[in-house]
């Protein structure tokens, strides 16, 4: 079945490094590809998505490209605040019936002043 | 704010008890999911309503059910409970059927319990 790979970290960071958190996923056809942040204490809320190969979902600063030939879609921001600590999640949406999203296992990230 | 409520907020409860966590979708929106959050298990898929009816099933045990109302609301019943069920609980909502270009929106969750 299908299925999304992230790093699962946690990642530690200071203030103004540049972010990149891995996502691969498999599944057949032409899935759906989001990225999803969890704060402290709070449900998942929508950060960015793309639903075909080769569009840039961006959001906030944080930006992903779908990737089909490395089936990647990988998270990155230039400049991470105190604010961005948050679990990141990648997730899937296939184009099979019935299929649902599929998340991967989350990655924590802590920025540190 | 994504627009999606779910109450309550925290469930404490024993062993063996049975729970009701309820959810309203966002307005306009067809489809609820239930996911289950644990810190051993990851998020987990449970079950999908789109318009009333049972659209996609996921990892739900025989102990817990689902339903969608006409007024698209949507609760998820949770009986004989075991220590092992103490998770949090998340409601989302899309605007059709979970296709694969439908996106979801997810409720602050249901925090349970079980002592």
């Amino acid at each position: 079945g299908d299925s999304v790979t992230q790093m699962e970290g946690p990642v530690t960071l200071s203030e103004e490094a540049f972010l990149t958190i891995n996502c691969t996923y498999t599944a057949t056809g032409y899935p759906s590809l989001f990225w999803y942040v969890q704060y402290p204490g709070e449900g998942l809320q929508l950060l960015l998505k793309a639903t075909k190969a080769d569009d840039k979902g961006s959001n906030k600063g944080f930006e992903a490209t779908y990737r089909k030939e490395t089936t990647s879609f990988h998270l990155e921001k230039g400049s991470v605040q105190v604010s961005d600590s948050a679990v990141y999640f990648c997730a899937l949406s296939g184009d099979n019936y019935g299929q649902n999203f599929v998340f991967g296992p989350g990655t924590r990230l802590s920025v540190l002043p | 704010d994504s627009g999606v409520t779910q109450t309550p907020k925290h469930l404490i409860t024993a062993t063996g008890q049975r729970v009701t966590l309820r959810c309203s979708p966002r307005s306009g929106d067809l489809s609820v999911y239930w996911y289950q959050q644990s810190l051993d298990q990851g998020l987990q898929f449970l079950i999908q309503y789109y318009n009333g009816e049972e659209r996609a099933k996921g990892n739900i045990l025989e102990r817990f059910s689902a339903q969608q109302f006409p007024d698209l609301h949507s609760e998820l019943n949770l009986s004989s409970l075991e220590l092992g069920d103490s998770a949090l609980y998340f409601c989302a909502s899309s605007p059709r059927d979970g296709s694969s270009t439908d996106t979801q929106y997810f409720g602050p969750g249901t925090r349970l319990t079980v002592l």
